[in-house]
């Protein structure tokens, strides 16, 4: 199965600052038709997991143009301009490369 | 506007059975793959078993393979996810999600399975 791997942030993050959210894969998900299959979901505190950015950098339509994704084959970065109390909750990084899909560790965000 | 409602849950002894059920609306069900994801406490996401649109494939997690069933019937909207021989592990939010190439876009509210004694 391929592992995703991601960092725990330094929090909490002061409001307006920006933050940066890193994940790893244990094998490259760069897909021969030269799609990335790695994926970012939040989860607010008593809510559903929300579609933020799909194929590395896409991001799904109604997200907030402060969310920004990137990265290589195996090496990943969910970027949040000017943090918002909104934006409080966990982060997952998801690859849908190959089955089983599997999914990071999460990322907790906490404002100061 | 896309629903997914998911429904069956509660509390189930070791061994035993339980049905999940996700009625769907607001989209063409039947022209869409459908998954389930579940979040035990204290834990991450997880994959749970996907499903094809006309319910011939069916994809597992191994340590579910066996003792889960994901299905559907496409003339009422609604997917299933039969669990049998629970497991303490298997304790968890369970949500229903639609599956788009290859991302979930859509999430239900989930609802909550414990396995216990």
């Amino acid at each position: 199965d391929i592992v995703m791997t991601q960092d725990t942030l330094p929090n909490p993050v002061p409001s307006g600052e920006s933050a940066s959210i890193t994940c790893q894969s244990s094998k490259s998900l760069l897909h021969s038709n030269g799609k990335t299959y790695l994926n970012w979901y939040l989860q607010r505190p008593g809510q559903s997991p929300q579609l933020l950015i799909y194929w590395m950098s896409t991001r799904e339509s109604g997200v907030s143009d402060r969310f920004s994704g990137s990265g290589s084959g195996t090496d990943f970065t969910l970027k949040i301009s000017s943090v918002e109390a909104e934006d409080v909750g966990v982060y997952y990084c998801q690859q849908f490369l190959e089955y089983p899909s599997t999914f990071g560790a999460g990322t907790k965000l906490e404002l100061k | 506007e896309v629903q997914l409602v998911e429904s069956g849950g509660g509390l189930v002894q070791p061994g035993r059975s339980m049905k999940l059920s996700c009625a769907a609306s607001g989209f063409t069900f039947s022209s869409f793959y459908m998954a389930w994801v579940r979040r035990p406490p204290t834990k991450g996401l997880e994959w749970v078993a996907s499903i094809s649109t006309g319910g011939g494939t069916a994809y597992y997690r191994d340590s579910v393979k066996g003792r889960f069933t994901i299905s559907r019937d496409n003339a009422k909207s609604t997917l299933y996810l039969q669990m049998d021989s629970l497991r303490s592990e298997d304790t968890a939010t369970y949500y229903c999600a639609r599956f788009y190439p290859y991302y979930f876009d859509y999430w239900g509210q989930g609802v909550m399975v414990t396995v216990s004694s």
